[in-house]
């Protein structure tokens, strides 16, 4: 059966950095690509960016200089590192795969 | 970037009614064309890949049509449980981009 969940800090500080975790079962993340994204409250969907199956990634270019997407596969776990946080950033991170399989989504709240 | 023109924002239906939801790419995609389903406090949830293809377990009153630049979903017979935001996406290139959604509404 295969399932996404992310998890993570549920609240940021502004400029600090976002540390989320994607923990994946019921199949190989050296077979299949992982994507996130996010939500900001009330409003529409953000792609955030991929890693493939062989390890490569791919970043939205407006948040590439921000953006860090890597994994470990012995443990199926995909990881999500954004630096530099503002209160924009506020939001549900998901974590989704090929198929259309979605986590449940982690709500971050960037706020002092 | 490919824009993603959805329309209309809001959609107001009784049940029985057939309703069409439109995307609007700003270059060719290729077909490359996902329709989602979100209810308040739920993931989106899949209904259409590459523009017509259904999704395991989505009623056939779910349909997608369309090739270029214009898309369409196509709800035969809206259900009560069918009262819900819907997203496109273009997975033709990167960044992947969304519609900004249509909000369906019981009339």
């Amino acid at each position: 059966q295969v399932q996404l969940k992310e998890s993570g800090p549920g609240l940021v500080q502004p400029s600090q950095t976002l540390s989320l975790t994607c923990t994946v079962s019921g199949f190989s993340l050296t077979s299949y690509n992982v994507h996130w994204v996010r939500q900001p409250p009330g409003k529409g969907l953000e792609w955030m960016g991929v890693i493939w199956s062989g390890g490569n990634t791919d970043y939205n270019s407006a948040l590439k200089p921000r953006l860090s997407i890597s994994r470990d596969t012995s443990k199926s776990q995909v990881f999500l590192t954004m630096n530099s946080l503002q209160t924009e950033d506020t939001g549900i991170y998901y974590c989704n795969r090929r198929g259309g399989y979605w986590g449940q989504g982690v709500m971050v709240t960037v706020s002092s | 970037d490919i824009q993603m023109t959805q329309s209309p924002s809001f959609l107001s239906a009784s049940v029985g009614d057939r309703v069409t939801i439109n995307c609007k790419a700003s270059q060719n995609i290729n077909k490359y064309l996902n329709w989602y389903q979100q209810k308040l406090g739920e993931a989106p949830k899949r209904l259409i890949y590459n523009t017509n293809n259904l999704q395991t377990g989505i009623p056939s009153r779910f349909s997608g049509s369309g090739s270029g630049t214009d898309y369409t979903l196509t709800i035969s017979s809206l259900q009560p449980e069918d009262f819900a935001t819907y997203f496109c996406l273009q997975h033709n290139s990167f960044p992947y981009t969304f519609g900004a959604g249509t909000k369906l509404e019981l009339k």
